[in-house]
Formats: structure tokens, C-alpha cells, sequence
């Protein structure tokens, strides 16, 4: 069946330093990809997401690419703030025949000293 | 736009009684879930609806029912609170214009004692 594995945290930065968050899928079909943020005490927000291969997610500095050929959706962002200390994590959808339902990773802490 | 939405947002409750969460969408979407997440974990998937009138088990469905009779509403019952149901509990939707892309409700703490 599909699956996502994604790193293991804690992962703790420093404030200003490169992030990335691997994830890699396993999945029969085409399924669109997706990475969603949870801020303490709140719910999960869709942070980006690429429903092809090759296609490219970005939203406030984040990056992550569709890649089929090694099956990964890998999180990236240049220079982290304090801000982006939150749990992240990468989910597919494979729209089936019968229902859609989406497979979320285990989620990734992130902490980011000042 | 409200979104999804759920009440309560904090529950206390003892063994053995019995609750509902609410959860109602705006949005037009077919597509309703039930998810729990416990303390430091992933979310696990409760029970899921791909309409009115049609409901089906997740992964941990033990413990909960859950009924869809407008696409609105998708409310999850607890019937015999147990302490293994202290968790958060979050409702999503998804489908329409936005297809796959699921949109979740702010969360329910739940704990039983």
C-alpha cells in the first residue's frame, strides 16, 4: 500500500541556517504530494504541495520537488527563522477509485534557536 | 471564511460517558475526516465519508461512531469514554475546486479521567 516516511526529530537549527526535511513516498499511482505545518496548539495548514512530477511547491521560503525517480518530496528552506519552529509534516493523496484519502508522515519537530 | 470548524475545543470527561464532537464545512466539500493525534505523535485516521449518507472505518475506528447526513456535518461520537481516548481530535475536508488538498479544523482536546 502507499506510505510516507519522512525524518526522524527533534531536528534543532540555528537561527539563519538551512533546512532541509527529507520525505519519501511509496505509491501505485500519481498521487499529489504535500507538506503541512503545526504550530503549537493549532491545527495543521497546508504549507505547499505539487500534484506532479517535477513540479515545484514554494510558499514563505519553503521549497520542496516532486521527484519520481527517487520517489522524494524533500523540504528545503535557505535561511530559518524562529518563526518556523513547528511540527512539519509530508502527506500524499492517491484519489482511488473509491475514496480519497490522504497518508500523513509521522511529522518532524523543528526548533530553531535565536 | 470559516472553514472547517469543531466545538468544543477543550473537553474534560469521565469513564464511561459519552460525547460529541461537531464538526461542520462551508466549503462545499464531499470529502469529511476524523482524525486523532496523541501527544507527540502523527495523526491516525478515525473514520472517513466521501458523501451524504456514506461513512467508512479508518485506521482506529474502535470506540467511535460517526454519522453524515448533510454534507455539512460530520459529527464523531464517543460512546464509553475511555482513557485511551485522550487525544486531540481533528475534522478536515476536502474536494471541490481544490480536489485533494485537505483543510483541517483548529482541533478538540479531549481527556478522560
Amino acid at each position: 500500500g502507499n506510505s510516507v516516511t519522512q525524518m526522524e526529530g527533534p531536528v534543532t537549527l540555528s537561527e539563519e541556517a538551512f533546512l532541509t526535511i527529507n520525505c519519501t513516498y511509496t505509491a501505485t499511482g500519481y498521487p499529489s504530494l504535500f507538506w503541512y505545518v503545526q504550530y503549537p496548539g493549532e491545527g495543521l495548514q497546508l504549507l505547499l504541495k505539487a500534484t506532479k512530477a517535477d513540479d515545484k511547491g514554494s510558499n514563505k521560503g519553503f521549497e520542496a520537488t516532486y521527484r519520481k525517480e527517487t520517489t522524494s518530496f524533500h523540504l528545503e528552506k535557505g535561511s530559518v527563522q524562529v518563526s518556523d519552529s513547528a511540527v512539519y509534516f509530508c502527506a500524499l493523496s492517491d484519489r482511488g477509485s473509491s475514496a480519497s484519502k490522504i497518508i500523513f508522515g509521522s511529522g518532524t519537530r523543528l526548533s530553531i534557536r535565536p | 471564511n470559516a472553514g472547517v470548524t469543531q466545538t468544543p475545543k477543550f473537553r474534560i470527561l469521565k469513564i464511561g460517558q459519552s460525547m460529541t464532537l461537531q464538526c461542520t464545512q462551508d466549503m462545499n466539500h464531499n470529502y469529511m475526516y476524523w482524525y486523532r493525534q496523541d501527544p507527540g505523535m502523527g495523526l491516525k485516521l478515525i473514520y472517513y465519508s466521501v458523501g451524504a449518507g456514506i461513512t467508512d472505518k479508518g485506521e482506529v475506528p474502535n470506540g467511535y461512531n460517526v454519522s453524515r447526513s448533510t454534507t455539512e456535518d460530520f459529527p464523531l461520537r464517543l460512546e464509553l469514554a475511555a482513557p485511551s481516548q485522550t487525544s486531540v481530535y481533528f475534522c478536515a475536508s476536502s474536494g471541490g475546486a481544490e480536489g485533494n488538498t485537505i483543510y483541517f479544523g483548529e482541533g478538540s482536546w479531549l481527556t478522560v479521567v
